[in-house]
């Protein structure tokens, strides 16, 4: 079975500038979290789908990060414009079902540097 | 308010050692969820034990240990004969169960096994 697949891997840019992350679950798995790891500190939530609507996007800073999650599959954050404490892993993750009987299936993130 | 706090911020050890990770909780709810994550220097998260709020029997997965203490709050994760594979960071986590399953994290134990 595939797991969570993340794209880039890396990314840098300059502030103001403009970045999207994305992310493919694994198949079937309805809910699909965006989570943020800045350096040295653990994962926190940004927001949260349950197949395309949002549970909780109450950490998301909505004035610069939107995300979307088409069809209840892929799902795209965006930052726009970056700011230099941007700089941190963006994690997906997702599970079969919503709560937390069933654990979450992290990928491999998006190290984000920005400059 | 949820927390979870890792206060062993970095460990070393030798090889065949053994090994306790400490993690400490907060939560006002009744019900809830408890994590342990690896996390090797690729960067994805892999998911190692979870537990919920009613089941306090410690539990043994080869190598690995975990005892949860309702009355201290802890649930700590214990590696006997310690491997140089072991080297990763580690996080514990929380997940209260009417929040479906958002996690929080602690800030994480680097565990340096060295040869």
């Amino acid at each position: 079975e595939a797991g969570v697949a993340q794209s880039p891997r890396y990314k840098i840019i300059e502030k103001r500038q403009s970045v999207a992350f994305w992310c493919n679950p694994i198949s079937g798995h309805a809910t699909l979290y965006w989570y943020q790891q800045i350096l040295g500190q653990g994962p926190k939530l940004l927001i949260q789908f349950q197949n395309n609507g949002v549970v909780d996007d109450s950490q998301l800073p909505k004035d610069r990060f939107s995300a979307e999650r088409l069809k209840g599959v892929d799902s795209t954050l965006k930052i726009q414009p970056a700011k230099l404490e941007d700089s941190a892993v963006y994690l997906c993750a997702s599970s079969p079902g919503q709560g937390a009987t069933t654990e979450a299936f992290f990928g491999q993130g998006t190290r984000l540097t920005v400059v | 308010a949820q927390k979870v706090t890792q206060a062993q911020t970095e460990i070393s050890v030798v090889e065949k050692e053994d090994v306790t990770l400490d993690c400490v909780y907060e939560t006002r709810d009744t019900t809830y969820y408890l994590f342990w994550y690896k996390q090797p220097p690729s960067g994805e998260l892999v998911f190692l034990i979870r537990r919920n709020s009613f089941d306090e029997q410690n539990e043994i997965s080869g190598r690995y240990s975990w005892n949860f203490q309702k009355s201290t709050s802890s649930f700590n994760f214990t590696i006997t004969a310690s491997q140089v594979v072991d080297s990763a960071v580690y996080f514990c986590a929380l997940s209260a169960y009417n929040q479906g399953g958002k996690l929080i994290f602690g800030q994480g134990t680097e565990l340096s096994v060295k040869p």
